[in-house]
């Protein structure tokens, strides 16, 4: 089975300082990685996501994500952040083998003016 | 081109009622998949649908069902309404199976 854990349920930052979103995952087989952001009252938007190739992916506004196997880690970084940034962030993992995703409990991003 | 569309926005029922939301997903997606959200229990799997058969099932109880016609707009169905199945109604939609999904705006259904 597998499974997602969001570090954070919260993080507070300052606008233009650097931030990370930790997210690690459990799975007995390979799966693909993902990131969506939620506005208030809109759906999931895609962020990023990682099927294979190059572990460093980079994504929409800025966002970029690095896939670690060995430590079975998905963080989303983002250099300098915006007020606009303030949102909620998804990480998720799919089974490369189906359609069901698996989603963890998602962080809270306040950008601080 | 336009994207994952779900209808109604908002929807206000009555405990014991039953209610319809209705997903069109991307054109040329053929893959539905239904998700709940609540403050909760975060995002559940409710179901997938792939060319009109259901593919796959979270664990919801019977009450919650769905369809897809051929043209691969879906519809979801809860029967007999709970006080706790007030959540948003998430649809997405994809081309290529574990890629990655499209999400709608959502349905927001309070159950009062």
């Amino acid at each position: 089975a597998q499974s997602v854990t969001q570090l954070d349920s919260q993080v507070p930052v300052f606008e233009e300082a650097p931030v990370e979103l930790r997210c690690n995952y459990s799975s007995s087989v390979s799966v693909y990685l993902f990131w969506y952001v939620q506005y208030p009252n809109q759906g999931l938007q895609l962020l990023l996501k990682y099927l294979s190739g190059s572990t460093l992916v980079k994504g929409i506004n800025g966002f970029e994500a690095e896939f670690n196997k060995s430590q079975t880690s998905f963080h989303l970084r983002k250099p300098s952040v915006h007020i606009s940034d303030t949102a909620e962030y998804f990480c998720a993992v799919s089974r490369n083998t189906g359609n069901q995703f698996y989603f963890g409990t998602g962080t809270s991003l306040t950008v601080i003016p | 081109k336009a994207g994952v569309t779900q209808t109604p926005r908002y929807l206000i029922k009555t405990r014991g009622q039953q209610v319809t939301l209705s997903c069109s997903p991307i054109s040329g997606h053929r893959s539905v998949s239904w998700y709940q959200q609540t403050p909760g229990q975060g995002l559940q799997f409710l179901f997938e649908y792939f060319s009109e058969t259901q593919r796959n099932k979270g664990n919801f109880p019977g009450r919650f069902s769905g369809r897809q016609f051929s043209n691969s707009r879906s519809e979801m169905n809860v029967s007999t309404l709970e006080l706790g199945d007030s959540a948003l109604y998430l649809c997405a939609s994809s081309y290529s199976t574990g890629k990655g999904y499209t999400f709608g705006s959502g349905t927001r259904l309070t159950v009062v």
